[in-house]
């Protein structure tokens, strides 16, 4: 079962930072978070993970609480094209990514 | 090739029959994973491979499926006696180690049983 909570669906207007929220208040001390997305009719693409601290990279930030209950993924400039469903996941080592329903990102222009 | 190469894109077979279906990882990924994606669903997991052996089979959901990876490259996941129920999209990841990381995805084998 997917141990993550997010909202089914989002909309944000093309140009704006889109966040988006995730929930993982049973995450373990070894469990790193994980972003994937997934365009239709494509493979799921990695977005960013991490364990405790904030990352960046240049697809998107990832802010994790100092509790690590929960976590935002910020794209901060959304174009049509970052249209997709979008997972969270919480993940130890190489283990399965277990999927959850995600949450549909609507980008409108 | 650059990435992870999933034959045949799509496969239309009649109920009861066998099905295989192939996936090519990135050279050098020792990890290989099999999903399933239904419509309006996230990837269902099914079966990991670490290497030539398979270190988590446990969304694997009945005999009728099995997977192989003999030199620790190609993979091929097999259906047996395959029913309406078995349609879907099946993905294919690797990743490179054992320890964590990025899964790179294949585009999917699209199935459907008629």
């Amino acid at each position: 079962d997917a141990k993550t909570t997010q909202p089914p669906s989002m909309d944000c207007a093309e140009g704006r930072a889109a966040n988006l929220p995730c929930n993982h208040s049973t995450i373990s001390g070894n469990e790193y978070v994980y972003w994937y997305r997934q365009i239709h009719s494509q493979g799921p693409q990695y977005i960013i993970h991490g364990l405790k601290n904030n990352e960046t990279n240049e697809m998107a930030s990832l802010i994790i609480t100092e509790d690590r209950k929960s976590s935002t993924l910020i794209l901060p400039h959304a174009t049509l094209r970052d249209t997709a469903v979008y997972y969270c996941i919480v993940r130890l080592g190489a283990q399965k990514l277990v999927f959850g329903q995600g949450t549909r990102l609507t980008i409108n222009p | 090739g650059a990435g992870v190469s999933q034959t045949p894109s799509n496969k239309v077979t009649e109920k009861g029959k066998y099905v295989e279906l192939r996936c090519d990882p990135i050279s050098g990924h020792t990890a290989l994973y099999w999903y399933r994606q239904s419509l309006g669903q996230g990837p269902e997991f099914l079966i990991y491979f670490q290497g030539t052996g398979a270190a988590d089979d446990s969304g694997l959901p009945n005999d009728r499926f099995f997977a192989v990876r003999p030199e620790g490259s190609v993979s091929t996941l097999k259906i047996q006696r395959t029913e309406r129920g078995d349609s879907a999209v099946y993905l294919c990841a690797s990743m490179m180690g054992s320890l964590g990381g990025e899964l790179f995805f294949g585009e999917g084998s699209r199935l459907t049983v008629l």
